[in-house]
């Protein structure tokens, strides 16, 4: 059982370019979070995706946008990127559907953003 | 200030000793996550707590929720344990689903 995978692993990017991350969660997982954490901090939530629909959201500009297909995965697109954008993106995801309260939940390996 | 903070930020440690790391939260919660992540970047959940105490392995942790604190413990520390450890909240505004909230870690390294 594959437990989460994004990719790709590392990239790198000039500014004002547009990046697309992907995600697929863990086999039965329908919740799909994205992170950004930058060098030496802790992650921050982006948004999160249920149902192929944006469901929460955090403290980022519109440039960070996001899908999320039927099969539920994920992407996480950002435009006109910035030399602050570099980070690690982790996805993270978790099952909604049936549960009560909160469970566990799992994340990638992430994707090493480098904007130059 | 964090909404969520922990300590130390820095811990080193020799082999076989017990090591704590404590985590304080300012926010409503609906559950609290400590996290490994190894130099690599990739998450490994260690624990989901809401109350109480769970112990898996060498690993313990305990939650007071009155207080808005809690504690991850590592017994007989060995240096496959060097890895930063997260403390991450989930806000009781979101639910069941809400979005976690991290810690900036604790970066822990075992010598032998």
């Amino acid at each position: 059982d594959a437990g989460v995978t994004q990719s790709p692993t590392h990239l790198i990017k000039t500014r004002g370019q547009q990046v697309t991350l992907r995600c697929s969660p863990k086999s039965g997982h329908d919740t799909v979070s994205w992170y950004q954490q930058a060098l030496g901090q802790g992650p921050q939530f982006i948004f999160q995706y249920y149902e192929e629909e944006e469901r929460q959201r955090g403290n980022f500009p519109d440039r960070f946008s996001g899908h999320q297909f039927p099969n539920y995965s994920s992407e996480l697109n950002v435009n006109a990127l910035l030399l602050g954008d570099s980070a690690l993106y982790l996805c993270a995801s978790s099952l909604r559907r049936g549960t009560s309260s909160g469970n566990t939940i799992y994340f990638g390996e992430g994707s090493w953003l480098t904007v130059v | 200030k964090n909404e969520v903070e922990q300590s130390p930020q820095n811990l080193t440690a020799q082999e076989g000793e017990f090591i704590t790391i404590n985590c304080s939260y300012s926010v409503g919660i609906s559950a609290l996550h400590w996290l490994q992540q190894h130099p690599g970047g990739g998450i490994v959940s260690l624990f989901m707590l809401s109350s109480g105490k769970k112990k898996h392995g060498r690993l313990i942790a305990t939650i007071n929720i009155q207080e808005k604190h809690s504690s991850l413990h590592i017994t007989a520390s060995h240096p496959r344990d060097s890895a930063v450890y997260i403390c991450a909240v989930r806000s009781e505004y979101g639910g069941s689903q809400g979005n976690l909230i991290f810690g900036k870690g604790t970066k822990l390294s075992v010598k032998p």
